[in-house]
Formats: structure tokens, C-alpha cells, sequence
């Protein structure tokens, strides 16, 4: 069964603090993605990675980065945590040929206080 | 990537079938039609994706008309754990550049299955 895993569900940080967000997939995907969920705007992305040690930046880049090292582990890193980082946070990963068929983790919701 | 339309909600009996329905009427040739779903608090969740033939699999039916401007997702014996937001999307198969991997999803239809 296909899983992709995020190292927390409910995370509370404050503002200036460094945030590490990882995500794990069992399935030898190539791509990896981070979105980010707000009432709303929907979905939208941050950055993703087709290969290890690469990435592109998606629609919402600023503020974060990102680390791809293995190729089961994305990374996403906010710098500095600020209040409008305050979000639901989506990784998903999926086989190249068929990037809309996504699978996603079940969300970390990041409160920067 | 086509814009879609769905109903904003719909309303289910546990153990019938739900039909939810999509139109796309500016799709294009090449692009494929891909339902996701959403459970309150969780990540979304792939169901099925069809070209223009009827797709089947184990979570649902994807019935495509033959002018593939609209499409139905079926669930044929829908239960409580069914109740989410779910979402049609119209893409290219393999979109590339910088654009591929960026899923949108618009408001959805909200699938309230009641006992």
C-alpha cells in the first residue's frame, strides 16, 4: 500500500523560529512536491523535486526552501516562521509520466504564533 | 489546463450511489480528466483519472462523454466515510516545464453521505 508520511500532524512555533517539515514516501516515486492549504485559495505550491538534489520553485517559493538528499525524504524548511506561515502543509509524491497522479501525506497543520 | 464545474454539494443515502458530476466543456485532446477527494483534516486522495474511454477501480467509476465535455465520478455504494469535498481536474497526462506536478484544485463539490 502506497504511503507517504510527515514527521508531524500539529506543529506550534514562533515567529523567527527555524521550521523543518519532513516527508517520507515507501513508493521509489522521482517527485516530490510541498503545497501549502488555506481556506479559500486552495491549493498551492511551494516547491517540487523531480530527482535528488534537484528542485524548482513552485508559485509560493518565498520564505521557504527545500532539501532533497534521498530519494524518499523532502524536505521543507521556513527560515524564519512567520504568523502568514501559519497553514495546513501537504507533501505528495508521484512517478514521472504521470504527474497528476499525486499521493498525498496526511498534512501538518502549522501554527506560527 | 481546461476550467472545470461542479456542483458546490450534494447529498447521498448511505449505501446508493453517488454521482457527481463535472463539466469541462473546453477540454482539449490531450488532456485527461482526474478526481481527487478530500476527507476533513487529511490530504487529498487520488481516485481515478480517464482519457475517454469509462474507467473502473476499486474506489469508483469515471463515466466520460463521447463529446468529453463532461464527465461523471460514480461511487456505487456510497458510506459515511465517503463524506468529503471532491475535485475534478483537467490536465495534461504529462504537463512539463515548471507547470508540471502543480495540481489545482477549485472549490470542489462538497458529498455529504447521510445514514
Amino acid at each position: 500500500d502506497v504511503k507517504v508520511t510527515q514527521s508531524s500532524r500539529y506543529l506550534v512555533k514562533r515567529t523567527g523560529e527555524k521550521v523543518f517539515l519532513e516527508c517520507v514516501q515507501d513508493m521509489d516515486h522521482e517527485n516530490m512536491f510541498w503545497y501549502r492549504q488555506d481556506p479559500g485559495l486552495g491549493l498551492r505550491l511551494i516547491y517540487f523535486s523531480y530527482d535528488v538534489k534537484m528542485k524548482e520553485k513552485g508559485d509560493i517559493p518565498e520564505g521557504y526552501s527545500v532539501s532533497r538528499e534521498k530519494k524518499e525524504r523532502f524536505s521543507l524548511i521556513l527560515e524564519s516562521a512567520s504568523t502568514n506561515q501559519t497553514s495546513m502543509y501537504l507533501c505528495a509524491s508521484g512517478t514521472t509520466g504521470n504527474y497528476n497522479e499525486q499521493f498525498f501525506g496526511p498534512g501538518t497543520r502549522l501554527t506560527v504564533l | 489546463d481546461a476550467k472545470t464545474t461542479q456542483p458546490p454539494s450534494m447529498d447521498c443515502a448511505e449505501g446508493r450511489a453517488a454521482n457527481l458530476p463535472c463539466n469541462h466543456s473546453t477540454i482539449s485532446g490531450n488532456e485527461y480528466v482526474y478526481w481527487y477527494r478530500q476527507i476533513h483534516s487529511q490530504g487529498p486522495q487520488y481516485i481515478i483519472h480517464g482519457l475517454k474511454n469509462n474507467e473502473t477501480n476499486e474506489m469508483a467509476s469515471l463515466i466520460i462523454t463521447e463529446d468529453r465535455k463532461s464527465s461523471t465520478l460514480i461511487l456505487p455504494h456510497a458510506t459515511l466515510r465517503d463524506t468529503a469535498v471532491y475535485y475534478c481536474i483537467v490536465r495534461r497526462r504529462s504537463a512539463g516545464g515548471t507547470s508540471y506536478g502543480k495540481l489545482t484544485f477549485g472549490q470542489g463539490t462538497i458529498l455529504t453521505v447521510h445514514p
